[in-house]
């Protein structure tokens, strides 16, 4: 079944460490997104791309740092810049003009 | 940039009763897209609307479009316990970019 993998499920990060988040999709599509979400609130977007080697910032890039140097996967990396990183992330992709399918999500806790 | 705001915040039904949560902008929306996430899950995709006045039915959840194309709703007829999770409308910007507004929160007590 075509979709979309996040790994891991949960993660941890010291104080000061880089962690990256795992995005991997199997729809062919061309779109990939990461979001940001706080407990309670809406969606933020972070970085998004829109075909193979390019990216663009997001309304929140800051800290956050990602590569797209295949179609199928779109990760993500929490820096030690990132000074308040506990949140849900989630990923999604899109065809053109159709809706996203986001993955299940990475939650990371700051320990 | 643009942003769609949706009210309300939270609301809590008992089973049976109807909901409706409203997504406005201040300016023309391209078209609008809908999403249900339930507790501890993800965004789930569950339709989109682009003709002015646009109204789509899934089984009980009636979804509008507005006439201007400055703002949408979503109302389920006989809430169902299977009905919790935060509903977010979504603005489609250019480049099948999307802002979500900040979700509606639907709580059904049995």
């Amino acid at each position: 079944d075509g979709g979309i993998t996040q790994s891991p499920k949960y993660l941890f990060r010291k104080e000061g460490q880089n962690v990256t988040l795992s995005c991997e999709q199997n729809l062919n599509h061309d779109a990939m997104y990461w979001y940001r979400q706080d407990p309670g609130q809406g969606l933020r977007l972070i970085y998004y791309s829109q075909i193979v080697n390019d990216f663009q910032k997001g309304d929140i890039a800051e800290g956050y740092s990602v590569s797209r140097e295949k179609k199928e996967s779109f990760p993500l990396t929490v820096t030690s810049a990132q000074k308040n990183p506990t949140a849900f992330y989630l990923c999604a992709s899109s065809g053109a003009g159709f809706g996203y399918t986001f993955g299940s999500g990475t939650r990371l806790t700051v320990v | 940039g643009q942003q769609v705001m949706q009210i309300p915040q939270y609301q809590h039904v008992q089973e049976g009763e109807d909901f409706t949560t409203y997504c406005n902008s201040s300016t023309t929306l391209s078209n609008i897209q809908w999403y249900k996430q339930r507790p501890g899950g993800h965004p789930v995709f569950l339709i989109q609307l682009v003709k002015s006045g646009e109204v789509k039915k899934q089984k009980r959840l009636t979804f509008q479009f507005g006439e201007a194309k400055k703002n949408s709703s979503l109302h389920i007829t006989a809430t169902q316990t299977t009905d919790v999770g935060t509903y977010f409308c979504a603005q489609n910007n250019a480049g099948n970019m999307l802002t979500f507004g900040g979700g509606t929160r639907l709580m059904v007590k049995p």
